[in-house]
C-alpha cells in the first residue's frame, strides 16, 4: 500500500520554462512533507520542507505547495535549468516517526 | 566532510551467499536508516537504529539484519541472498525526526 504516490515517473521540461512535480498522500495524519533531488549515482540530497501548518514554502527557484484537503503537494521550479535534470522524491512523515518515500519523478529539462 | 559513507559500493553475490554492508557517518548523528531503492519503488526502509545499540524494522526488514554497535557505524547484514535481494541500497543519517537526511552514494548489490 503506496501511502505516498508519485503518478508521474518522467517530466520533460524546455529550459527557462516551469517544472510541476506532484505527489499525493493517503494519510491526513502527515505532517511534515519533503522533497529530494537524486543525481545518477549519488545518495539523494534534501531540497525543500513544508510542515502541514502551512501551503507555501519557497527558496530560490523552488517552492512546494501543500492543499491538505485535496492531501496533495506539488514543487515547482521555476526557472528550469539543466543542471535541475534528476530523479525527484517527495516523503512524508508517518506517526511512527519514519520518512516514507514516493516512487519517484525523473525529470528532464532540455536546452 | 566526508558525511556518510558506504562500503562496497557494488557487490555481486551468488544465491544463498551472505555479505555485510558497512555505512560510517562522521556527523555524530544519532539516527541512521538503511533503504534500498528498486525501480517503480521509491525508497523504502529497511532498518533504523535512534541510537548506539538500538535497532528497529521498518517497511522492508524481511530478509537482513543490522547492528549499532558503534554511534558512527551502522551494518546491514544479507544472511543468504535472493535475487530478490538485488537493489540499490542507502544509508542515511540525521538528528532524529528533522526529514532532513544526509545519504550515502549509494551499494549497488546483484545477486545471481
Amino acid at each position: 500500500d503506496q501511502q505516498v504516490k508519485q503518478n508521474s515517473p518522467s517530466l520533460s521540461v524546455q529550459e527557462g520554462r516551469i517544472s510541476i512535480l506532484n505527489c499525493d498522500y493517503t494519510n491526513s495524519m502527515f505532517d511534515y512533507f519533503l522533497w529530494y533531488k537524486k543525481y545518477p549515482a549519488e545518495g539523494p540530497t534534501f531540497l525543500i520542507s513544508i510542515s502541514s501548518i502551512k501551503d507555501k514554502n519557497e527558496d530560490g527557484r523552488f517552492t512546494v505547495f501543500l492543499n491538505k484537503s485535496a492531501k496533495h503537494l506539488s514543487l515547482h521550479i521555476v526557472p528550469s535549468q539543466p543542471g535541475d535534470s534528476a530523479v525527484y522524491f517527495c516523503a512524508a512523515y508517518n506517526q511512527g516517526g519514519k520518512l516514507i518515500f514516493g516512487q519517484g519523478t525523473e525529470l528532464s529539462v532540455k536546452p | 566532510n566526508a558525511g556518510v559513507t558506504q562500503t562496497p559500493k557494488f557487490r555481486v553475490l551468488k544465491t544463498g551467499q551472505s555479505m555485510t554492508l558497512l555505512c560510517a557517518q562522521d556527523m555524530n548523528h544519532e539516527y541512521m536508516y538503511w533503504y534500498r531503492q528498486d525501480p517503480g519503488m521509491g525508497l523504502r526502509l529497511i532498518h533504523y537504529s535512534v541510537g548506539e545499540g538500538t535497532t528497529a524494522k521498518g517497511e522492508v526488514p524481511d530478509g537482513y539484519n543490522v547492528s549499532r554497535l558503534k554511534k558512527q557505524n551502522f551494518l546491514l547484514g544479507l544472511e543468504s541472498a535472493a535475487p530478490s535481494q538485488t537493489s540499490v541500497y542507502f544509508c542515511a543519517s540525521d538528528q532524529g525526526y528533522t526529514g532532513e537526511l544526509f545519504f550515502g552514494e549509494g551499494s549497488r548489490l546483484t545477486v545471481l
